[in-house]
């Protein structure tokens, strides 16, 4: 069993949808949950962190926690074509040494 | 600088070559990983450097792999012997961890491109 996994699509949307990304963990000790984005040949940079359960917003991005269920989801309100990138899942391994990352999910949204 | 440096961008090795990669973090980053990313794939944890030490090598896929890190900065992934299953993307990242702003991110450089042919 892989420490995090996302369907890895692809996932397409239009325009001005909601996209939804999903992601399950299997370290139950993890605290510290992740959002990349990485465009195609880029390095992936961070769009959001989630460390409580429960709902974090930013701007159009919304990060929901539920430790329970081992499960981390990404929603993208208003998609834009410029949200078009693989958004990769990462959990800090309970040591903190570690950084899981799952193999990412492919959004494309449609203008 | 301002963000990872990591070099060279591309290399195109022959089979049986030994090749270094280098990592320039962040100043003051005090931890600094590698990993690696195939083709449509995640991002595969090699090795965690905190400081100049390796608290975690688990993730060197074989003895050819090594990493050293300098002077709690610069960052060395020598490949020996390359083989073609060696060509990736290596991802270089560093973080203030274990300091004030430590947030968990990692900042990821621009990634190293191994081809072996």
């Amino acid at each position: 069993q892989k420490e995090v996994e996302q369907n890895s699509g692809p996932l397409s949307v239009p325009e001005g949808a909601i996209a939804s990304l999903n992601c399950t963990y299997s370290d139950r000790g993890s605290q510290s949950f992740f959002w990349y984005r990485q465009y195609s040949g880029k390095s992936p940079e961070l769009i959001m962190s989630i460390y409580s359960n429960g709902d974090k917003e930013d701007g159009r991005f919304t990060a929901q926690l539920n430790k329970a269920s081992q499960y981390v989801s990404l929603l993208i309100r208003d998609s834009q074509p410029s949200d078009s990138a693989t958004y990769l899942c990462a959990v800090q391994s309970n040591t903190g040494n570690q950084f899981y990352f799952g193999t990412g999910t492919s959004l494309t949204v449609i203008p | 600088g301002a963000g990872v440096s990591q070099s060279p961008s591309n290399k195109v090795t022959e089979k049986g070559k030994d090749v270094e990669l280098r990592c320039d973090p962040i100043s003051g980053h005090t931890a600094l990983y590698w990993y690696r990313q195939s083709l449509g794939q995640g991002l595969e944890f090699l090795i965690y450097f905190q400081g100049n030490s390796a608290p975690d090598k688990s993730g060197l896929p074989s003895d050819r792999f090594s990493a050293e890190r300098t002077g709690g900065s610069v960052s060395t992934l020598t490949i020996q012997r390359t083989q073609q299953e060696d060509s990736a993307v290596y991802l270089c990242a560093s973080s203030p961890r274990g300091l004030a702003g430590d947030t968990g991110e990692l900042f990821f450089g621009e990634g190293s491109r191994l081809t072996v042919l």
